[in-house]
């Protein structure tokens, strides 16, 4: 049962683009949402999260969004730069569940130069 | 500051075979979580430490799988014995109270590659 999931398993934007990444839960317990960027043979890194009281959060070139009643949830990079090509999770936690984060499969996002 | 550190990076065993993985925290972190992530997949929890005591190890295979985290600091996470379908990365992440998701980030390391033959 995947309660995170990220369809997409790949993308490609040009550079200076928008990326959008996008993830759906199921798990309506889940009220903190986070995104980590991992590149190969390195742990995950934290790179923005939300709360579920919020709709929006911006930290610089990194924006998530976030559609409760979608179940969705998505992350925009806006301009896209090659040192963002990378593999990114989802995640999710739930208030109560001992903050176990539940991670989607991961985007692996390539951008063009 | 250094971040969190696993040994060893890569391991290849044959199936049957003990196994050990090496994880120290970064310095003042309470909370330690050993991951499992298997190709193309998320990393999925095995176990979790406040200081030595495991709160959370629902999710770790305890008849083959043990871990333990002596005076709060390192941790080992142990498979015996070890089989095909464990070759995964094992990933250590510590952060700096409980709610790692809660503004308190989990900082990963780098991770140790398994394989099993």
């Amino acid at each position: 049962d995947q309660q995170v999931k990220q369809n997409s398993p790949s993308l490609s934007v040009q550079e200076g683009r928008i990326s959008i990444l996008n993830c759906d839960y199921t798990n309506s317990m889940f009220d903190y949402f986070l995104w980590y960027k991992k590149y190969p043979a390195e742990g995950p890194t934290f790179l923005i999260s939300i709360s579920s009281i919020k709709d929006k959060n911006e930290d610089g070139r990194f924006t998530v969004f976030l559609n409760k009643s979608a179940k969705h949830l998505s992350l925009h990079i806006v301009p896209s730069q090659p040192g963002d090509s990378a593999v990114y999770f989802c995640a999710a936690s739930a208030l109560g569940g001992n903050e176990k984060l539940t991670f989607g499969t991961g985007t692996r996002l390539t951008i063009i130069p | 500051e250094a971040g969190v550190v696993q040994s060893p990076r890569y391991k290849i065993i044959e199936k049957k075979q003990p196994v050990a993985f090496w994880c120290n925290p970064i310095s003042g972190h309470n909370t330690l979580y050993w991951y499992r992530q298997n190709l193309g997949q998320g990393p999925e929890l095995l176990i979790r430490y406040e200081n030595e005591e495991a709160v959370d190890d629902s999710q770790l295979p305890k008849d083959r799988f043990s871990a333990e985290r002596l005076k709060g600091v390192d941790s080992t996470l142990k498979i015996q014995p070890a089989e095909l379908g464990d070759s995964a990365v094992y990933l250590c992440a510590s952060s700096l109270v409980h709610g790692g998701a809660r503004g308190n980030e989990q900082f990963f390391g780098p991770g140790t590659r398994l394989t099993v033959l």
